[in-house]
């Protein structure tokens, strides 16, 4: 069963600092992977998926890498701004499952201060 | 730790019926919960934000009349899924938002979703 793991479980930075999230799956039969991001009372937003083939998505300022090889995939947000504080999640599909449920991993809460 | 259960977790049904599917905060009390669907190897996509006591608050492109959500008491949310048809076959996941040490901050708890299939 795909396990999915991120860290760290929380983050601070001052605006303007780059921010570097990462998630780790345990099964790398994966088709895709995806990021969520979600705001305090409000349901997931899914900000990038990445297709098994690829190596990275962007979007903006975000950045999505994976390394199924690894069973890792990191997000990267630039310069980042005091909006962009939220929950991040990502979820990778269970290759043993026959409709490829995600699991999600627990998220990583980030804060930036202005 | 904080557990949404979510019933049944697996359910077939024929084409024009009604399939009722139950979100339970079990040791928490969750004034807001999520519904989620997700098509076979698709990603997940938020349906509606369920509060309790309102009424929910559905995504654009998600039919009210055809996806009715209920949310009567702080620990039970239910999505009825109306005249079915074989193109509403999905996974349907639920969360609840609350249970964790903090439980008024943005906590997310997750079910274990619910299979449907419709012939």
């Amino acid at each position: 069963k795909q396990e999915v793991t991120q860290i760290p479980a929380a983050l601070s930075v001052p605006e303007g600092e780059n921010l570097v999230l990462n998630c780790s799956f345990t099964d790398s039969a994966i088709y895709n992977l995806q990021w969520f991001r979600q705001d305090p009372g409000k349901g997931l937003t899914s900000l990038l998926l990445i297709q098994s083939s690829q190596r990275e998505q962007t979007s903006g300022r975000l950045n999505a890498s994976l390394d199924k090889s690894s069973g890792r995939s990191t997000l990267y947000i630039a310069a980042s701004q005091p909006g962009d504080s939220a929950t991040y999640l990502c979820a990778a599909p269970d290759s043993t499952d026959s409709w490829g449920k995600f699991q999600f991993g627990a998220g990583t809460q980030v804060v930036v201060t202005p | 730790g904080a557990v949404v259960s979510q019933h049944p977790s697996w359910v077939i049904c024929k084409s024009g019926t009604s399939v009722k599917i139950e979100c339970r905060s079990l040791d928490f009390q969750a004034t807001t919960m999520f519904w989620y669907r997700q098509f076979p190897k698709q990603s997940l996509m938020l349906m509606a934000t369920s509060n309790e006591g309102s009424k929910a608050t559905y995504e654009q492109g998600v039919e009210k009349d055809k996806f009715l959500i209920n949310h009567a008491s702080l620990t039970l949310s239910t999505l009825t899924v109306t005249s079915a048809h074989p193109e509403d076959s999905s996974f349907y996941i639920c969360s609840a938002r609350g249970g964790g040490l903090d439980s008024g901050a943005n906590v997310l708890t997750f079910g274990a979703g619910s299979r449907l299939t419709v012939l």
